[in-house]
């Protein structure tokens, strides 16, 4: 059983690009979310994607998107980068987008913005 | 909104000590209750959860009650190891807009000492 996978696990982006971030989900898992972590911070939830559909979104504007595809991995699109926008993105995985369901975390990407 | 607050770390004790890392969150609706582990170089893994007032969570010797009266959801840990050196966030999970959106706490950094 693989777990989650995150790709690249380090970039270097000038302000104003655009980013694509990717994640591969745990086998058997169907949804998959996005964090923020900025240093010394917790994740910040970005958005959720459950069976290709967004469901359910933090408090990020719209240059932040996402897509889930048919094999439940997900990307993480990044438009207009900003210089706050550096930081760890995790990725996770879980069965399910219940109460109590268990995340299961990739060890993320880091985005340095310069 | 929600919200979860963790004490200010880092928590910095002897091997074999009693451990507490106090959790208080505020929140909307009912959530459930996580507590999640971050070891060096790796990604974020459930450690324990509670979906209800009074139900406690339990792993590798860490506890936690979910205290409703008092908002809480403290750790705790009888007897630390070397190993138990991590970085731990306390996290809820509540509805919100029809899906189910978590929101972690800073995190909490533990060294133990031998």
């Amino acid at each position: 059983e693989t777990g989650v996978t995150q790709s690249p696990t380090h970039l270097i982006k000038t302000r104003g690009q655009q980013v694509t971030l990717r994640c591969s989900s745990q086998s058997g898992h169907n949804t998959v979310s996005w964090y923020q972590q900025a240093l010394g911070q917790g994740p910040q939830f970005i958005f959720q994607y459950y069976r290709e559909e967004e469901n359910g979104r933090g408090n990020f504007p719209p240059r932040f998107s996402g897509l889930q595809f048919p094999n439940y991995s997900s990307e993480l699109n990044v438009n207009a980068l900003e210089l706050d926008d550096s930081a760890l993105y995790l990725c996770a995985s879980s069965w399910g987008t219940g109460r109590a369901t268990e995340a299961f975390f990739g060890q993320g990407t880091r985005l340095t913005v310069v | 909104g929600n919200s979860v607050t963790q004490m200010e770390g880092p928590v910095t004790l002897s091997e074999e000590a009693f451990l507490t890392i106090n959790c208080t969150y505020t929140a909307t609706g009912y959530p459930s209750l996580f507590w999640y582990v971050q070891y060096p170089g790796e990604g974020l893994q459930l450690l324990l959860k509670a979906t209800k007032a009074d139900d406690k969570g339990s792993n590798k010797g860490f506890e936690a009650t979910y205290r409703k009266e008092t908002t809480s959801f403290h750790l705790e840990k009888g007897s630390v190891q070397v190993s138990d050196s991590a970085v731990y966030f306390c996290a809820l999970s509540d509805l919100t807009g029809g899906s189910y959106i978590p929101t972690f706490g800073r995190g909490t950094s533990l060294i133990v000492h031998p």
